[in-house]
């Protein structure tokens, strides 16, 4: 039982370098997510997608592009990273709220993500 | 979609005792659910209580929900040095947004 797989777990970048965090899950979850989690705080929601094709800003959006072709795979792509963007990024996953859902969101072990 | 604050920000105690953090928020919820993170990893899932349950057990764990009050109450009984961790409330609402708050660090001495 996979659940939700992040990859890579570690990153370290350069100013102005763009990479893609990886993300996919097993569990046929209509709903996925992107949060942030910088020393000490808890988590900010980045982008989040209710379905392939549909994908939405959360509270952090700027720096971040989404996109969800499938229902398994929800990349996170920074295309110019910045200091600002070191941190740890989880997804998570959901089945739709829409369908009975209770909202419960099931995490990845997190990508830890250092721009120098 | 709205944010839990949990309080308190941080927690130290003794083997054995028992863990009380509680959590406030702002506007009716269909239900509120916690989630626990030790150090480095992802959230997981801990309990759920529904906007028209008082109270729900599992394990070593019990959560209180006031509705009126719009606020939850998550205890840890005979706590253990595996509980040290970050303990998160989430009100939903609904929707596609759940926002989270600081959390409770717990850190439990053995």
């Amino acid at each position: 039982n996979a659940g939700v797989t992040q990859t890579p777990k570690f990153q370290v970048l350069k100013t102005g370098q763009s990479m893609t965090l990886q993300c996919a899950q097993d569990m046929n979850h209509e709903y996925m997510s992107w949060y942030r989690q910088d020393p000490g705080m808890g988590l900010r929601l980045i982008h989040y997608s209710v379905g392939a094709g549909i994908t939405d800003q959360g509270e952090v959006p700027n720096g971040y592009n989404v996109s969800r072709s499938t229902t398994e795979d929800f990349p996170l792509r920074l295309l110019s990273a910045a200091p600002s963007q070191t941190s740890v990024y989880f997804c998570a996953s959901s089945p739709d709220p829409d369908r009975a859902g209770t909202g419960e969101l099931f995490f990845g072990e997190g990508s830890r993500l250092t721009v120098l | 979609s709205q944010q839990g604050e949990e309080d308190p920000q941080a927690l130290s105690i003794q083997e054995g005792e028992n863990a009380t953090m509680n959590c406030s928020y702002k506007t009716s919820i269909n239900n509120l659910q916690w989630y626990r993170q030790n150090s480095g990893r992802g959230l997981v899932h801990l309990i759920l209580i529904r906007s028209n349950e008082r109270e729900k057990h599992s394990g070593r764990l019990r959560v209180t929900l006031d509705t009126s009050k719009k606020s939850s109450s998550l205890l840890i009984t005979a706590s253990r040095a595996a509980d040290t961790a970050s303990y998160f409330c989430a009100p939903y609402t609904g929707g596609f947004k759940t926002i989270f708050g600081a959390g409770t660090r717990l850190f439990v001495k053995a």
